[in-house]
């Protein structure tokens, strides 16, 4: 079955700390992963997208990682701010263009 | 650009009840969706649309249905409200169908079914 597992489910760190977010898959075929933020009482927005050939992925202090052989991936926060706070949730693309989302993790970014 | 703009953002219905959900886009966007987000699980497709005219069923179609007769506009309609479609439901848009391409997201409508 296709699924998208993300762990934590929640997380409280102090500003300025880093912090790792996991997702695992077993989607199959597997054409893209992609990380989105969720803002509380928003809709998701994109922060980045790794084809199976792509290891690494940034977008400012976001840095996205991909594993295609363990069907892992991880999104590490840098010097975290108050406005990180959000929901963050993987979604992995499958055969026929379909998307399976995790959960999500719920960041809490504290002063 | 307003982006993708969802219609009401808040609504309390009765079971029974039938509504319509309204989303917007002012990008030219050929596919459009629908998903429902509930606690503790992820996004799941409703309904989708490649382009004005063209509809199809997501994941959880029951209950609803929705139509495109334009490319700026495809809302859903409840047809008979059920406490079960309590939930957040969120309007995506992007180019094409095409998963490289990032959908973008309303701001949700918060429905609760009493």
């Amino acid at each position: 079955k296709n699924q998208v597992e993300q762990s934590p489910q929640s997380l409280i760190i102090l500003e300025g700390k880093n912090c790792t977010l996991q997702c695992n898959y077993t989607v199959s075929p597997f054409s893209n992963l992609r990380w989105y933020k969720q803002d509380t009482g928003r809709g998701p927005v994109s922060l980045t997208i790794m084809t199976f050939s792509e290891n690494t992925k940034s977008n400012g202090r976001y840095t996205a990682t991909l594993d295609a052989d363990t069907k892992q991936s991880s999104l590490h926060i840098t010097a975290s701010q108050l406005s990180d706070s959000a929901s963050y949730i993987c979604v992995v693309t499958g055969g026929y263009n379909k998307l399976i989302f995790g959960a999500g993790t719920r960041l809490a970014v504290h002063p | 650009n307003a982006g993708v703009t969802q219609t009401p953002k808040f609504q309390v219905l009765k079971t029974g009840q039938s509504m319509t959900l309204q989303c917007a886009q002012d990008m030219n966007h050929e596919y459009m969706s629908w998903y429902r987000q509930d606690p503790g699980m992820g996004l799941r497709l409703i309904h989708y649309s490649v382009g004005a005219g063209i509809t199809d069923q997501g994941e959880v179609p029951n209950g609803y249905n929705v139509s495109r007769s334009t490319t700026e506009d495809f809302p859903l309609r409840l047809l008979s409200a059920a406490p079960s479609q309590t939930s957040v439901y969120f309007c995506a848009s992007s180019p094409t169908g095409y998963s490289n391409q990032p959908q973008h997201f309303g701001d949700g409508t918060r429905l609760s079914i009493l």
